[in-house]
């Protein structure tokens, strides 16, 4: 069964300030990647996704996240943090095959300072 | 774009009653899924369905059940409710068959049991 941690549980950063947020998982076959965003009072949206390819992804709001096999990583990084993505940061893993079960990982509160 | 109906954003419920969380989505989606959503422990897995009247258990199916009589419909039952089962109870959606397909997620439900 695959498993998925996220090692930073809360992070606070200024405005301006570069975010890398940390994903490990493991699971010994091919894997679906994908970081979630829940801004408060939201519900769960997708930010990017990685299954093939790049291994550098882009998705919205000038997110962006490397996949790295040989260390079972996505991390989740931003340039220059926003007040606006104050929100909590959700890593998931999904298998090949099937229904294509999801893991989460349990979640870092992202907390940016104006 | 895709929706995802919960019933109720916030319940409260005794001790012993049967609970009723429902989930309507209008994507024509075939799986549907029950989460559960604790500080700190991320989302968890209580039951999905792959299609109308099946059900698979999550990993943590322990006191729920599920329905599943229409497509857009998917229902969580707690029989007999307790208080360890406060939380907030996400259900979410997606394509069958494809490939890297993420979920959509509803707003939630944030059940209290007194």
């Amino acid at each position: 069964a695959q498993s998925v941690s996220q090692h930073n549980h809360h992070v606070i950063l200024s405005e301006a300030a570069s975010l890398e947020l940390g994903c490990n998982y493991s699971y010994g076959g091919t894997v679906n990647l994908f970081w979630y965003v829940q801004y408060p009072g939201q519900h769960l949206q997708l930010l990017l996704k990685y299954f093939s390819g790049d291994p550098l992804v882009k998705g919205i709001k000038g997110f962006e996240a490397e996949f790295i096999k040989s260390k079972f990583s996505f991390n989740l990084r931003k340039p220059s943090v926003q007040w606006s993505d104050t929100a909590e940061y959700f890593c998931a893993v999904s298998t090949s095959g099937g229904y294509q079960k999801v893991t989460f990982g349990t979640g870092t509160k992202l907390q940016v300072i104006p | 774009d895709v929706k995802v109906t919960q019933s109720s954003r916030y319940l409260v419920k005794r001790t012993g009653e049967k609970v009723f969380l429902e989930c309507v989505q209008d994507m024509d989606h075939e799986n549907m899924f029950w989460y559960r959503q604790d500080p700190g422990l991320g989302l968890r897995l209580i039951y999905f369905s792959y299609d109308v009247k099946m059900k698979e258990k999550g990993d943590i199916p322990e006191g729920y059940s599920v329905s599943r009589e229409k497509k857009e419909r998917f229902s969580l039952i707690l029989e007999s409710a307790s208080t360890n089962q406060t939380s907030m109870y996400l259900c979410a959606s997606n394509l069958s068959g494809v490939r890297n397909q993420p979920q959509h997620f509803g707003d939630g439900t944030r059940l209290s049991i007194l």
